[in-house]
């Protein structure tokens, strides 16, 4: 089953607003990772943040970890027409050294 | 700055036959992870190794095995193909098993 569930599972914005992405999880993590995949093509990281963190900024990207709700938010802020891709969260679960991976949210931003 | 390295890029091959599928880490890291996903599907973790010794083992079926060499560069070998195995095979490393992990374009088998 699915460490991570994200939602929504597609969402569909105007260019320059912003798009928030949520995850879930079940079991307790090292750290918790965003990636971003345009169409068939390879996975790119975005940010990590670490159990002990709350909050990471990087550029226009701001995420957020809730350890007691096991959920992580990645807001976008200022979307553009090149943020339309897949992004998948994952997580690092504990002593398996392997990151399980959330179903993905589709954004499509529209100019 | 280098990257992961995966070759072959694109690869088809006809039920029942083998292929192999390589993948070179940044640098200096010592684990490298594989992963399969399906067309509209989530990655799905195979497996990894770390300095060489397998580290962990998922959902990789036993047609299936994988190395990591002295170089750190890893082989996924798959065997007795089905077109089930048509999939974007990812390979990914990290300098340790907690750090962030870095992912190469990946291989895209096709299976006929």
């Amino acid at each position: 089953s699915q460490q991570g569930e994200e939602d929504p599972q597609a969402l569909s914005i105007q260019e320059g607003e912003n798009a928030t992405m949520n995850c879930s999880y079940k079991t307790s993590i090292n750290n918790l990772q965003w990636y971003r995949q345009n169409s068939g093509r390879g996975l790119v990281h975005l940010i990590l943040i670490r159990s002990n963190e709350r909050e990471k900024h990087s550029g226009r990207l701001r995420v957020t970890l809730d350890t007691s709700k096991k959920s992580s938010s990645l807001l976008i802020t200022a979307s553009r027409a090149a943020d339309t891709a897949s992004y998948f969260c994952a997580t690092d679960a504990g002593s398996n050294y392997q990151l399980i991976w959330g179903a993905g949210t589709k954004l499509i931003i529209k100019p | 700055a280098a990257g992961v390295i995966q070759s072959p890029r694109h690869l088809i091959k006809e039920k029942r036959e083998t292929a192999t599928l390589k993948c070179y880490p940044i640098p200096r890291h010592d684990t490298v992870y594989w992963y399969q996903q399906g067309p509209g599907q989530d990655p799905q973790f195979l497996i990894s190794f770390y300095e060489k010794m397998q580290s962990d083992k998922g959902s990789i079926p036993d047609r299936f095995s994988a190395q990591q060499f002295s170089d750190y560069h890893s082989e996924l070998n798959m065997s007795s193909l089905e077109l089930g195995d048509s999939a974007l095979y990812f390979c990914a490393s990290s300098r340790n098993r907690v750090s962030e992990a870095f992912f190469g374009q990946g291989t895209r088998l096709t299976v006929v």
